[in-house]
Parts: structure tokens; C-alpha cells; sequence
């Protein structure tokens, strides 16, 4: 079975600080990992996703992360919040050739001016 | 717009009532899913079509759910005899690949008074 755990369901950072959104997967099989925004009135739009190649994933709008097998983690990182990444972000989890994906329970990020 | 299309996107009905939402898919993608997402929650899996077949169909789903995708375009997900606990965003999906990425609708938020 497949499951994810999204540390921290409200995170607020400064303008212009790192951003940080935690993710750890359960996996009895290589992961496929996600990420998805959704803003207010909207549907989710991928972020980025890791696929078992490289393990540094770049995504749109500045993301990243990272795919630490040792440590089942696939946290969410940009450098420099902007008030446009003001969202909810979804991690996510399946494998190959399945068409299930599990999402977390999300992480609202808030950015103040 | 080539993106998925969902109406209706808000609808509020009486417990007891029947209701139903349409999905437009991505025209080339043959793959629709369907998940719920309740305030606080992740999207929850409820039911996948490849083409016109329903593939897997959650426990989630009780009997008074039924999901059709008739010539494997558009989709339709009825809920008959509403109930409180059915209050929730049902989102659509689709994507062309196996593995590929999730492009979601905007949702249809259902309120059961």
C-alpha cells in the first residue's frame, strides 16, 4: 500500500524567504512522486514530478525537489517565496503502470508581506 | 479552451435528491478519473475509465454512486438519494499517458442542505 504524509498543514513565510513544504511517501515499490498547486477556486496543476531519474526535480514557478529514497522524503523547496505561491500544495504518490494516485492532505502556504 | 471541462460548478440540493455532474475531458486523452476532496483532505480516488470502461471503482463509492463515460468521451457521475456526508469537490481528471500527468477540472463543489 501507498500512502503520504504532508508535515504541517498551514506554513507561513516572509516575501522573499525559502520556502519549504514537507512530504514522506510509503512505498513497497519504486515511487512515482508529485507535486500539485491548487489556488483558490481552481483545480490542481503539477508542479513537478519525479519519475526515477534524476533525483533534483525542477518544476515550474522556481520548485524544486528532491527525492531522498534513505530518508522516503520528497520535500518542496523555492528560494525566494513571491505572493503569487500563495496556494495549497498537494503531494501525491503512485507507481508505474498504475493510474491511482494518493494524495496528501496538503500544506496551505501563506506568504506575508 | 482545450483544458478539462466540469458543470456544473456549484450545486446545492435538498438530502434525498438525485444529482449529477459532467465531465469534459481533454479530447485526446483517453484515461478520466474521478476524485472527491472534502474540506482539509486531499483529492480522495473514486473511479478511473480507460476509453468507455470503468477499470476500478473505490470503496468510497456506495451503491447510490454511478459513474458512466459513454464512447469513452465525456463523463457523467450521478449521486442518487443525496446525504450530508456526500457534501464535498468532485474533481475530474484526465491524461493521456499511464504515468503521465493528472490534469484536473475545476471541480463541482455539491452542498446537501
Amino acid at each position: 500500500a501507498q500512502s503520504v504524509t504532508q508535515l504541517g498543514s498551514h506554513v507561513s513565510v516572509s516575501e522573499g524567504a525559502l520556502v519549504l513544504l514537507r512530504c514522506n511517501y510509503s512505498s513497497s515499490v519504486p515511487p512515482y512522486l508529485f507535486w500539485y498547486v491548487q489556488y483558490p477556486n481552481q483545480g490542481l496543476q503539477l508542479l513537478l514530478k519525479y519519475t526515477s531519474a534524476a533525483t533534483l526535480v525542477k518544476g515550474i514557478n522556481g520548485f524544486e525537489a528532491e527525492f531522498k529514497k534513505s530518508e522516503t522524503s520528497f520535500h518542496l523547496t523555492k528560494p525566494s517565496a513571491h505572493m503569487s505561491d500563495a496556494a495549497e500544495y498537494f503531494c501525491a504518490v503512485s507507481s508505474s503502470g498504475t493510474y491511482k494516485y494518493i494524495f496528501g492532505t496538503g500544506t496551505r502556504l501563506k506568504v506575508l508581506a | 479552451d482545450t483544458g478539462v471541462s466540469q458543470n456544473p460548478r456549484h450545486k446545492i440540493t435538498k438530502r434525498g435528491q438525485n444529482v449529477t455532474f459532467r465531465c469534459d475531458p481533454i479530447s485526446e486523452h483517453n484515461r478520466l478519473y474521478w476524485y472527491r476532496q472534502t474540506l482539509g483532505q486531499g483529492p480522495e480516488f473514486l473511479t478511473y475509465f480507460q476509453n468507455e470502461a470503468q477499470l476500478e471503482k473505490s470503496r468510497l463509492l456506495s451503491d447510490r454512486f454511478s459513474a458512466e463515460r459513454p464512447k469513452g468521451s465525456f463523463s457523467t457521475l450521478e449521486i442518487q438519494r443525496t446525504e450530508q456526508g456526500d457534501s464535498a469537490m468532485y474533481l475530474c481528471a484526465s491524461s493521456l499517458d499511464l504515468d503521465g500527468e493528472l490534469f484536473f477540472g475545476e471541480g463541482s463543489r455539491l452542498t446537501v442542505l
